[in-house]
């Protein structure tokens, strides 16, 4: 299994509070990947990052922000959580965006976290 | 409008009764296809990837193959642990994947 682990792999929060999601790697894998699970939507894209400080918005960024401060690190906030953002949220690690004969471009899952927001 | 569909959205198999689940896309320029397993409570689990239409790829009961318009899922002789939520995956350009919305596989004893 890829060396991912999500922190806290639960959480209740209020409406309007700030909330943090850690996910730690030890692949030393450049890109790192945020993405939410909900039925009827399946997985989308939140915020992604390629390197050290260096990161991009997805599919359904509003309402989130994300750091990557260490190679191993990839946070992302919740600035003023609504009901909408509860969720499974997933975090992602691939090696590189290098394809077909390199095959370097798989993602790998986190375990998730389980957010609820009354 | 939706990129990449599944179906069936749910399938309920005996034991040892083979059949397939499908993955159609309209992306236009294909950059990998990509399966993965997902059991209820954790992320999802890599299963394969395939590039090129006409690639097929096995892995214990399961073979993945691909056109230019689908990918197929072939579970021969599935057994109860095989029960799963099975994701598919497109890439296009950069490494942003857009996921489809899984088929619940059931397999009874």
């Amino acid at each position: 299994d890829a060396g991912i682990t999500q922190s806290p792999r639960h959480k209740v929060t209020e409406t309007g509070t700030p909330v943090t999601l850690r996910c730690h790697q030890t692949e030393n894998h450049r890109y790192m990947y945020w993405y939410r699970q909900d039925p009827g939507h399946g997985l989308r894209l939140i915020h992604y990052s390629y390197g050290v400080k260096d990161t991009d918005k997805g599919e359904v960024s509003d309402g989130y922000s994300v750091s990557r401060s260490k190679t191993e690190d990839f946070l992302l906030t919740l600035e003023s959580a609504t009901s909408s953002q509860t969720s499974v949220y997933f975090c992602a690690i691939s090696e590189s965006i290098l394809g077909q004969g390199f095959g370097t471009d798989t993602q790998y899952f986190g375990p998730g976290t389980r957010l609820t927001v009354l | 409008e939706d990129q990449v569909t599944q179906s069936p959205e749910a399938l309920r198999l005996q034991e040892g009764e083979s059949s397939s689940l499908n993955c159609s896309y309209t992306v236009s320029g294909l950059r990998g296809l990509f399966w993965y397993r997902q059991d209820p409570g954790k992320g999802p689990e890599f299963l394969f990837t395939l590039y090129s239409a006409g690639e097929e790829k096995e892995k214990e009961r399961l073979k993945a193959t691909l056109t230019k318009k689908e990918s197929f899922l072939h579970i021969t002789a599935p057994k109860p642990e095989d029960s799963a939520t099975y994701l598919c995956a497109v890439r296009e350009a950069g490494n942003m994947l857009t996921f489809g919305g899984g088929t619940r596989l059931m397999v009874k004893p």
